[in-house]
């Protein structure tokens, strides 16, 4: 099925640094989600985005929709060592349309 | 408050062998999710129910796979028989719906199921 294009796969990174990662698809969503999932767990919604171009921040998470709609960040800010895990990206079309994931991002955080 | 439930947490299997897995979703949610995730992979959606009724399935291998949501709660997923590439992390989800406008989908922890 159709996944979203996420990158980087995965990062290391120094405790405190901040961390980039990013989503792209070939069509328009509605709605970008932003969600991590840690071992052994399902996937916990961290943002939701539902106007192109809106920035949104939750503490030190902030993700935008991009203005095409094609498209959607995520940047965490001085990183601590429970920011580990895979995040992932996630789209939907409508209401009631299924969600459409990216493969990931696994973070890794050395302390 | 309880989130979704899903049991068993992880299941082995032979080949050829039948499996279950059964999800209860958060109380008062009217829709009910089965995704598939394979390794190194995202969620995947295999069928959504809305109460009772399944609305999407187009992605539910029919030929193996079976599910059903008795009374419009908990769900269960099947499948017979089942195959080596059928080993992955299987998670229902569940979200009050809302007609027109995205309702937060939240997860369970997932029955990872893995084929010998």
């Amino acid at each position: 099925g159709q996944q979203l294009n996420q990158s980087p796969q995965s990062m290391f990174i120094q405790e405190g640094e901040d961390v980039s990662m990013n989503c792209t698809s070939s069509s328009i969503f509605n709605t970008w989600l932003w969600y991590k999932q840690d071992p052994g767990e399902g996937p916990v919604l961290l943002i939701a985005l539902y106007k192109a171009g809106e920035l949104t921040s939750n503490g030190r998470l902030t993700a935008q929709f991009g203005i095409t709609r094609k498209d959607s960040f995520l940047n965490i800010s001085a990183s601590i060592p429970s920011d580990v895990g895979i995040y992932f990206c996630a789209g939907s079309k409508s209401g009631n349309t299924p969600l459409v994931f990216g493969k990931g991002t696994r973070l890794s955080v050395i302390a | 408050e309880a989130g979704v439930v899903q049991s068993p947490r992880y299941k082995i299997i032979e080949k050829k062998q039948p499996v279950a897995f059964w999800c209860n979703p958060i109380s008062g949610h009217n829709t009910l999710y089965w995704y598939l995730q394979n390794l190194g992979q995202g969620p995947e959606l295999l069928i959504r129910y809305e109460n009772e009724e399944a609305v999407d399935d187009s992605q539910l291998p029919k030929d193996r796979f079976s599910a059903e949501r008795l009374k419009g709660v908990d769900s269960t997923l099947k499948i017979q028989p089942a195959e080596l590439g059928d080993s992955a992390v299987y998670l229902c989800a569940s979200s009050l719906e809302t007609a027109g406008v995205y309702n937060e989908q939240f997860f369970g922890p997932g029955t990872r199921l893995t084929v010998l």
